[in-house]
């Protein structure tokens, strides 16, 4: 594997489910985000973890629980989600969260449906 | 205020023509980084090309070169030689050197004439 994966590329659950998002990189990077892309709207920031460690939480509700076990992999973790929450979800990573190395890398994202 | 601008939902180019795509930033850092995407239907961002802002020339990648100019806060991507599987949404995104941040536009869909 190269690159940025996440799995499962489509997820389609009800509101009283529990889900879980993976994202896996494999480029060394040591900073990784979690972004919803909802239609027409820029993209969102959630969550930042740099080194492990969680950096950013941009006003995200409680129903996303992000987890970053080790720099390679970012769970997103999903219960009692709302139908506005379906949403395209993307996984980025770089190599450091300074300017030059900041270019962000991403996977293919998780389609989520929200019924 | 919006960080970044993209006022053009959607463009169109005839197939081997050359298209800008605009896109002007409100910041009030001295350093940071301007980039663009690519986002096929598949869904994918894929990473285009990056300009410093205390970079004196033009980004080059390929195809892609990033008109910069500084002074008007713009960041404008040029495609030359468009290909039918230049089509997509392009974004455009800042990160300033002050805090973890990464603002992106609305986005502009790219269409390729054949």
């Amino acid at each position: 594997e190269t690159g940025v994966t996440q799995t499962p590329r489509h997820l389609v659950m009800g509101m009283t489910n529990k889900k879980s998002l993976k994202c896996e990189q494999h480029l060394g990077h040591n900073a990784m985000y979690w972004y919803k892309q909802s239609a027409k709207k820029p993209l969102e920031l959630m969550f930042v973890y740099n080194f492990k460690e969680q950096t950013e939480n941009n006003s995200v509700p409680s129903r996303f629980s992000p987890e970053c076990p080790n720099s390679s992999h970012l769970f997103l973790h999903l219960h009692t989600l709302q139908p506005e929450d379906s949403a395209l979800y993307l996984c980025a990573s770089s190599q450091g969260p300074g300017l030059a190395t900041g270019t962000q890398y991403f996977g293919p994202g998780t389609r989520l449906l929200v019924l | 205020a919006q960080k970044i601008t993209q006022t053009q939902p959607g463009m169109f180019v005839q197939e081997k023509e050359a298209v800008t795509l605009d896109c002007t930033y409100d910041t009030s850092d001295q350093s940071y980084g301007l980039f663009w995407y690519k986002q096929p239907s598949s869904g994918e961002m894929i990473f285009l090309i990056y300009q410093g802002s205390y970079d004196e020339q033009n980004a080059t990648e390929g195809r892609y070169s990033l008109n910069f100019q500084k002074a008007r806060k713009s960041a404008n991507l040029v495609i030359s030689a468009s290909q039918l599987g230049d089509s997509a949404m392009y974004f455009c995104a800042m990160r300033e050197v002050t805090g973890n941040q990464f603002y992106f536009g609305t986005g502009t869909s790219l269409t390729v004439i054949p």
